[in-house]
């Protein structure tokens, strides 16, 4: 059975840095392509940012480019999200999904809030 | 970046009766060397991450009920759900992963009348 498990999340004031974990299981990690997607309260779903399957090449949105890097551990069938430079707007449940070539997997969630 | 839209905001409707969704995207997400829409829906309800329902436009997902139904092609598609059962009260999303960034529609809202 595919599982994807976020962790991490928590409240950050502004300015603060929080890195979120993805642990997968039931597939054979290292052969997906992962993605970060984020919802702010009562918001739709926004994409933030796409890994390939070796690390060697990520993209981001406009809106988190040089603030946050995704990365992954192949060895530790684990995705990450590194987020620095906090702001207010980045509140939001973070979800990683599995992209097959559409995201047919998507873990439960980590709230991140960001707030002084 | 591709933009979808989704129409309505929100409809109400009768459990056993048809709701209809519609979805826009700002350019094609039809790819000619396949012949495939790079077009999937889910649906999302309150507190639980997103579920697939349906990809390549019109394939139902595992597990999904043959009520749900995606249709369309190009720029233009709808989800039809075609007896309304009370567990499907939701919000529904349109998303093309046709070319990065993915993106989504606003989301339609589908509760009973």
């Amino acid at each position: 059975e595919v599982q994807l498990v976020e962790s991490g999340g928590g409240l950050v004031q502004p300015g603060g840095s929080l890195r979120l974990s993805c642990v997968a299981s039931g597939f054979t990690f290292s052969t997906y392509w992962m993605h970060w997607i984020r919802q702010a309260p009562g918001e739709g779903l926004v994409w933030v940012s796409r890994i390939d399957s070796d690390g060697s090449s990520a993209i981001y949105a406009d809106s988190v480019k040089g603030r946050f890097t995704i990365s992954r551990d192949n060895a530790k069938n684990t995705l990450y999200l590194q987020m620095n430079s906090l702001r207010a707007e980045d509140t939001a449940v973070y979800y990683c999904t599995r992209q097959g070539p559409y995201l047919d997997y998507w873990g439960q969630g980590a709230l991140v809030a960001v707030s002084s | 970046d591709i933009v979808m839209t989704q129409s309505p905001d929100s409809l109400a409707v009768s459990l056993g009766e048809r709701a209809t969704i519609n979805c826009k995207s700002s350019q094609s997400v039809l790819y000619n060397s396949n012949n495939k829409n790079y077009l999937a829906w889910f649906q999302q309800k309150p507190g639980q991450p997103p579920k697939l329902l349906i990809y390549w436009a019109s394939t139902r997902g595992s597990g999904v009920p043959d009520r749900f139904s995606g249709s369309g092609s190009g720029t233009d598609f709808s989800l039809t759900i075609s007896s309304l059962q009370a567990e499907d009260v939701a919000v529904y999303y349109c998303q093309q992963y046709y070319d990065t960034p993915f993106t989504f529609g606003p989301g339609t809202k589908v509760d009973i009348k």
